[in-house]
Formats: structure tokens, C-alpha cells, sequence
């Protein structure tokens, strides 16, 4: 079935290090691609999402390429801030429902 | 605009007990889905309704219902508690359902602890 795989955690970083958390997703069909990001205590919230092969998503710094051919959506940030620390989970949309993977804990220090 | 609201943000129930939790979209979406997300996992899909109509339901068991009212508010219920259905349950609203465009709003979850 329709299922997304991310690299477990916790991410561990210095401030102003550079970020990559993978993801990967299997799917019938071609289905959106989104991150959330979720902070102590909260519920998600929509970082960046991509519709199609090669589209790249942005927010914050943060970016993401739909790659079609090796079926991934890895996450990346070229210099991340404490304020950057939380859960980030990486989904697909289809058939009417989000499919999330296990989330991939992000800890900056300064 | 007001976002995504649930109520109650916390709640401790007893096993056997039944809840209710309740969720109001963004104005104009119609669109509201159920998550529950277990400690330590991503959210898992439970219901979603558009239109006050069951559009599509998750693998969990019967003991799990919801409804949609008019104005698209939607409410989440759980019969017969057990110590497992402890959780974040977080309602998502969107416009729409379906279509690659299709964004889903969080609310803020309601913490549910069953003892």
C-alpha cells in the first residue's frame, strides 16, 4: 500500500549547520508531497509542498524537490537556526488523505 | 481569520468511557478530516467528511464515529475507551476534497488520556 518512509531521528546540529532529512514514499498513482512541521505541544503546521515531478517547494529557507524517478522529497536547509528545532513529517496526499511517515526529530544547538 | 479550532485541548477520560472531541474548520472550507497521532508516530487517518458526508474512513474500528453538522463543524466520538486510544487527535480542515492542489490546516490536536 501507499506508505512514506523518513529517516529517524533525532537530527542533531549546531546552529548554522546545513540540514538534509530523507524521505521517501511509495504510491499508486502521483500524489502531492508535503512537509509539516510540528513544535512542542502543537499541531502541524504546512511548510512547503510540491504537486508534480520536479517541482520544488520553499518556505523559511526550507526546500524540497519532487523527484519522481527515485520516488523522494528529501528536505533540506542550508543553515538552520535553533528556533528550527521540532518534528518534521513528511506526507503524501492521495486518495483523499494524508499518509505520514514516523517524523524526524530536529534538535539545533547553539 | 480564525484557523482550525478543537476542543477540548485536553481531556482525561476513564477506560470504558465515551468522548466526544470537536473540531470548527476555516470559514469556507468544507472540507474536515480526522487524525490520531500515538506518541512518538506520525498521524494516522481516520474520517474525513465534506459536505456532511463520509468521504472516506481509515482502519480503525467501529467503536470510532463522526459526523459533519451545516456549518461544516465537525465532532469525533469514541465509544467503549481502551488505555490505547491515548493520543493527540488532531482535526484538519480544507477547501475542498481531492485535487493534487488540495492543502489540509491543522488545529492544535486534542490531548486524549485514557487511564
Amino acid at each position: 500500500g501507499d506508505s512514506v518512509t523518513q529517516m529517524e531521528g533525532p537530527v542533531t546540529l549546531s546552529e548554522e549547520a546545513f540540514l538534509t532529512i530523507n524521505c521517501t514514499y511509495t504510491a499508486t498513482g502521483y500524489p502531492s508531497l508535503f512537509w509539516y512541521v510540528q513544535y512542542p505541544g502543537e499541531g502541524l503546521q504546512l511548510l512547503l509542498k510540491a504537486t508534480k515531478a520536479d517541482d520544488k517547494g520553499s518556505n523559511k529557507g526550507f526546500e524540497a524537490t519532487y523527484r519522481k524517478e527515485t520516488t523522494s522529497f528529501h528536505l533540506e536547509k542550508g543553515s538552520v537556526q535553533v528556533s528550527d528545532s521540532a518534528v518534521y513529517f513528511c506526507a503524501q496526499y492521495n486518495t483523499d488523505k494524508l499518509i505520514f511517515g514516523t517524523g524526524t526529530r530536529l534538535q539545533v544547538f547553539p | 481569520d480564525a484557523g482550525v479550532t478543537q476542543s477540548p485541548t485536553h481531556l482525561i477520560k476513564t477506560r470504558g468511557q465515551h468522548v466526544t472531541l470537536r473540531c470548527s474548520p476555516i470559514s469556507g472550507h468544507k472540507s474536515v478530516s480526522w487524525y490520531q497521532q500515538v506518541l512518538g508516530q506520525g498521524p494516522q487517518f481516520i474520517f474525513q467528511y465534506y459536505e456532511k458526508e463520509e468521504r472516506g474512513r481509515g482502519n480503525f474500528p467501529d467503536r470510532f464515529s463522526a459526523r459533519q453538522f451545516p456549518n461544516y463543524s465537525s465532532e469525533l466520538n469514541v465509544n467503549a475507551l481502551l488505555l490505547g486510544d491515548s493520543a493527540l487527535y488532531l482535526c484538519a480542515s480544507s477547501l475542498r476534497t481531492g485535487g493534487k492542489n488540495t492543502e489540509a490546516f491543522f488545529g492544535q490536536g486534542t490531548r486524549l488520556t485514557v487511564v
